[in-house]
């Protein structure tokens, strides 16, 4: 079974530019979560998706961020301008409906510069 | 009350040692509580999980700790080993909730050949 995907990786960009990462889940798999991890912290839920619809974005920055999964499947975050602050890990994960075992992707190391 | 605490925040250890990584939680809805071993480069991968009806679980080296009285839980790895060397992160949930997880800080691991 193949797992959570990524990409890109890595990104650079400078501040004030935009950057969107992507997501694809594990099959079947209903609930979605994007988590950004500062070094040295414990990831942090920016946004749950259930299927299309959002569960839980208490913690997004909406005036910057933006996250979206079309046919609930892939997902999209967008950041939109980035600061500097925003230079972190952003973990995808996902889980079964109603399970709580999250799976992680191997996350989009972002440097904002 | 949304905070797990995490010690210690690294910790050396001599191959075939114990490891012991400590969490504590003040939320008392919480009621799954997962740990995550995390490799450089690599998103989080669970490792152990434990819901707090028992007091221990096993599997394999691994050990969960529970005491429900103390809101504290832990992880014991057995007969240590260099290749267990990572980082380790706790997190604690609401199983009837969205199934947000929120992390430790984290616990750096080195096992010394």
């Amino acid at each position: 079974e193949a797992g959570v995907a990524q990409s890109p990786r890595y990104k650079i960009i400078e501040k004030r530019q935009s950057v969107a990462f992507w997501c694809n889940p594990i099959s079947g798999h209903a609930t979605l979560y994007w988590y950004q991890q500062i070094l040295g912290q414990g990831p942090k839920l920016l946004i749950q998706f259930q299927n299309n619809g959002v569960v839980d974005d208490s913690q997004l920055p909406k005036d910057r961020f933006s996250a979206e999964r079309l046919k609930g499947v892939d997902s999209t975050l967008k950041i939109q301008p980035a600061k500097l602050e925003d230079s972190a890990v952003y973990l995808c994960a996902s889980s079964l409906l109603l399970q709580n075992e999250q799976y992680f992707g191997p996350g989009t190391r972002l440097t904002v510069t | 009350q949304q905070q797990v605490k995490q010690s210690p925040q690294s910790l050396i250890v001599q191959k075939g040692g114990i490891s012991i990584i400590n969490c504590a939680y003040e939320n008392t809805a919480f009621d799954y509580f997962p740990w995550y071993q995390q490799f450089p480069g690599k998103g989080p991968a669970l490792l152990i999980a434990i819901r707090p009806d028992v007091s221990e679980k096993k599997e394999g080296r691994f050990t969960i700790s529970f005491n429900k009285s103390a809101k504290q839980f832990s992880l014991h790895i057995m007969d240590s080993q260099p290749g267990d060397s990572a980082t380790y992160f706790c997190a604690a949930s609401k199983i009837s909730n969205t199934g947000k997880l929120i992390f430790g800080q984290g616990t750096t691991l080195q096992v010394k050949p």
